[in-house]
């Protein structure tokens, strides 16, 4: 079975460009979840939906930030205008149902950097 | 908020040998759910085991095992006959009850040794 895919990989672009990060979770999976990991703050959890509507967005950092899940199967968590303090390694994660017995499973993740 | 403690910054372990990573949590929930996951240097972030606060068990998976101790608020990880692909950031989550947001601590880095 496929895991979560998540694209690209790797994303290097100047400040002030707009960048898209996307996401396929688990078919099935009616929770995706986005993360961003720093070194200096960890695993954060920016929003999380639930049959393709946002539940919580109290992660994002800033307006620049918005994500959206038109369908069950594809997510994307923009950034306009990016700035250097948003390089990170974003993460999207799904799982079955949220609850404190559900693992979520993560895609390999995106390393943005923003110069 | 829920706090995830790893005290254990780095460790080295021998190959064969076994090795504890551990994780302490607060909450006041009666109810929750704790997660350990792998992070190679490659960075995906892999699912390893799961326990649960009312498992009368510990969770085993494979070469992992979960010493669970609830009146101590810890869940222990650990990973017997220790492998060379073993080496990586291991992560110790809480989800609450009923709740969505995994707590992450801070990670625990170990390298096996040949």
């Amino acid at each position: 079975d496929a895991g979560v895919i998540q694209s690209p990989r790797h994303e290097v672009t100047e400040m002030g460009q707009e960048v898209t990060l996307r996401c396929k979770p688990i078919s099935g999976h009616d929770y995706l979840f986005w993360y961003r990991q720093t070194m200096m703050r960890g695993l954060e959890l920016l929003i999380y939906f639930n049959n393709n509507v946002p539940i919580d967005d109290s992660g994002m950092p800033e307006d620049r930030f918005s994500a959206k899940m038109p369908n069950a199967s594809f997510s994307t968590l923009k950034i306009q205008p990016s700035e250097p303090r948003d390089s990170a390694v974003y993460f999207c994660a799904s799982s079955f149902t949220a609850g404190n017995n559900q693992p979520q499973h993560f895609g390999d993740g995106t390393r943005l950097s923003i110069l | 908020a829920q706090k995830i403690t790893q005290t254990q910054p780095g460790m080295f372990v021998q190959e064969k040998e076994a090795v504890t990573l551990d994780c302490t949590y607060d909450t006041s929930d009666p109810s929750y759910g704790l997660f350990w996951y792998k992070q190679p240097s490659s960075g995906e972030m892999i699912f390893l085991i799961y326990q649960g606060s009312y498992d009368q068990q510990n969770a085993t998976e494979g070469r992992y095992s979960l010493n669970f101790q609830k009146a101590r608020k810890s869940a222990n990880l650990v990973i017997s006959a220790s492998q060379l692909g073993d080496s990586a950031m291991y992560f110790c989550a809480m989800a609450p009850n009923n709740d969505y947001k995994l707590s992450f601590g801070a990670g625990t880095t170990v390298t096996v040794r040949a």
